[in-house]
């Protein structure tokens, strides 16, 4: 089974400045798909980026980029010039492609890192 | 365009009584996907279901909990005899199915078990 890992429980940063968020998988596939969420404290589930295992190209949305080292199962999220908005839980996600069904298998999260912005 | 649709937001019941919550997903979207969070907690998946059909059910409890999609109208997660431990956020998501397309989620429903 795979397996999700943040070893960061909680993360703060000063406004405008840069902040990486550590996320590690565990996997056996060489097929599988990595999304970063943000939940707020209105407790929605916001997709933040995603990243396809096959693509090299590391993904990027506007302030949010990932680095995605297949080798090491690594996928950190930095956020570039913070904004108070960004404070929230950031929940790394995995998925594989489904075995069934046509669709795709449920999504494994980490345990989450309480990002703080401090102003 | 409408997103997931989750109701109730809230939900409280006692000890030993049933708690039902519901998920409309998003339009276009054939594929479900519950999921809980205890607090404190990353999601747990649940369960995922296509119309009419559970396609994995490898995250829910074998007793209490059942889900369905029917043909028409919403996602019901159906928990039974609720205890203490049940008490949870629960998320609903959708997808249109292919791979590469990431799931969209509800804003849950939290049950308290009083």
């Amino acid at each position: 089974a795979q397996t999700v890992t943040q070893s960061q429980p909680e993360m703060s940063v000063q406004e405008a400045e840069t902040v990486t968020l550590s996320c590690t998988y565990d996997t056996s596939e060489s097929d599988y798909y990595l999304f970063w969420y943000k939940q707020p404290p209105s407790r929605q589930m916001i997709l933040v980026i995603r990243q396809e295992a096959y693509k090299q190209q590391n993904a990027t949305e506007n302030r949010f980029s990932v680095n995605f080292q297949k080798a090491a199962k690594s996928f950190s999220l930095k956020i570039s010039d913070s904004q108070l908005g960004d404070a929230a839980m950031y929940f790394c996600a995995y998925r594989s492609p489904s075995k069934s069904g046509g669709g795709a298998d449920g999504l494994t999260f980490g345990k989450g890192t309480h990002l703080i912005i401090q102003p | 365009n409408a997103g997931v649709m989750q109701n109730p937001r809230h939900l409280v019941r006692r000890r030993g009584q049933e708690a039902r919550l519901r998920c409309s997903p998003m339009k276009g979207h054939s594929h479900v996907y519950w999921y809980r969070q205890l607090p404190e907690e990353g999601l747990k998946f649940m369960v995922y279901l296509q119309k009419e059909n559970i396609i994995d059910e490898s995250g829910m409890p074998k007793e209490r909990f059942s889900a369905e999609f029917p043909k028409e109208g919403p996602s019901i997660l159906r928990i039974q005899q609720v205890v203490r431990g049940d008490s949870a956020a629960y998320f609903c998501a959708s997808s249109p199915g292919r791979t590469s397309k990431p799931q969209h989620f509800g804003d849950g429903t939290r049950l308290s078990i009083l």
